[in-house]
């Protein structure tokens, strides 16, 4: 079976420091991998998506950015991290096969990320 | 014409009682619409899906009632309990990932207590 793992489970950064967030997927190949926030009782904003590795699309202009480096490892990072970078940060992967893909998406247990 | 709507807000039901949640859509290119349950500090979790060639889709408790000629869907969770206490989310999407479709879009959510 399918499983996504998630770290850290909570992470505190001071303003101004980089940010790595790491993804990855077991039980499949070639998925199609999704970086989502959510702000405290808010829905779910899509920040990136991958279809393929190093193949990254922004959905949202931001300091962040995303790096897919295996087929099932899908990295978030950020250079200086800016307050407004708090929240709840999940990876989600459906199936992908040669570009096309159908749903559903299925979310790991996310990072907690507060920024002081 | 991606947005989502999810009604209501917060809702309290007690034990046993019919908890209802509506959700509406405007882009007619969808064709998948899930509902995810949410815990505090865990992921999003399908909970269950319908695609449009069905009015009704039944799973347990758990019931989405479809009506595509007014754009909207609902999730019935029939006789209530205490752990069905969550945020649920509706969503839309098309069912093929490509460019720009098949990405989900999210209703803001629904906190929903049952009260024993």
């Amino acid at each position: 079976s399918q499983t996504i793992h998630q770290w850290p489970a909570t992470l505190v950064q001071p303003v101004g420091s980089p940010l790595s967030l790491e993804c990855t997927v077991e039980g499949t190949s070639n998925p199609n991998l999704y970086w989502y926030r959510q702000a405290a009782g808010r829905g779910l904003q899509l920040l990136f998506y991958s279809v393929g590795i190093g193949q990254i699309s922004s959905e949202v202009p931001q300091n962040l950015s995303a790096s897919r480096p295996q087929d099932r490892q899908f990295i978030l990072s950020s250079k200086k991290l800016l307050l407004s970078d708090s929240g709840f940060y999940l990876c989600a992967w459906s199936e992908g096969l040669t570009g096309y893909v159908g749903q559903p998406q299925h979310f790991g247990d996310g990072t907690r990320l507060s920024i002081l | 014409q991606q947005q989502v709507k999810q009604s209501p807000q917060s809702l309290i039901v007690q034990k046993g009682g019919i908890s209802i949640i509506n959700c509406a859509y405007e882009n007619t290119a969808f064709d998948y619409f899930p509902w995810y349950q949410q815990f505090p500090g865990k992921g999003p979790a399908l909970l269950i899906a319908i695609r449009p060639d069905v009015s009704e889709k039944k799973e347990g408790r758990f019931t989405i009632s479809f009506n595509k000629s007014a754009k909207q869907f609902s999730l019935h969770i029939m006789d209530s309990q205490p752990g069905d206490s969550a945020t649920y989310f509706c969503a839309a999407s098309t069912q093929q990932f490509s460019g720009n479709t098949g990405k989900l879009i999210f209703g803001q959510g629904t906190t929903l207590q049952v009260k024993p």
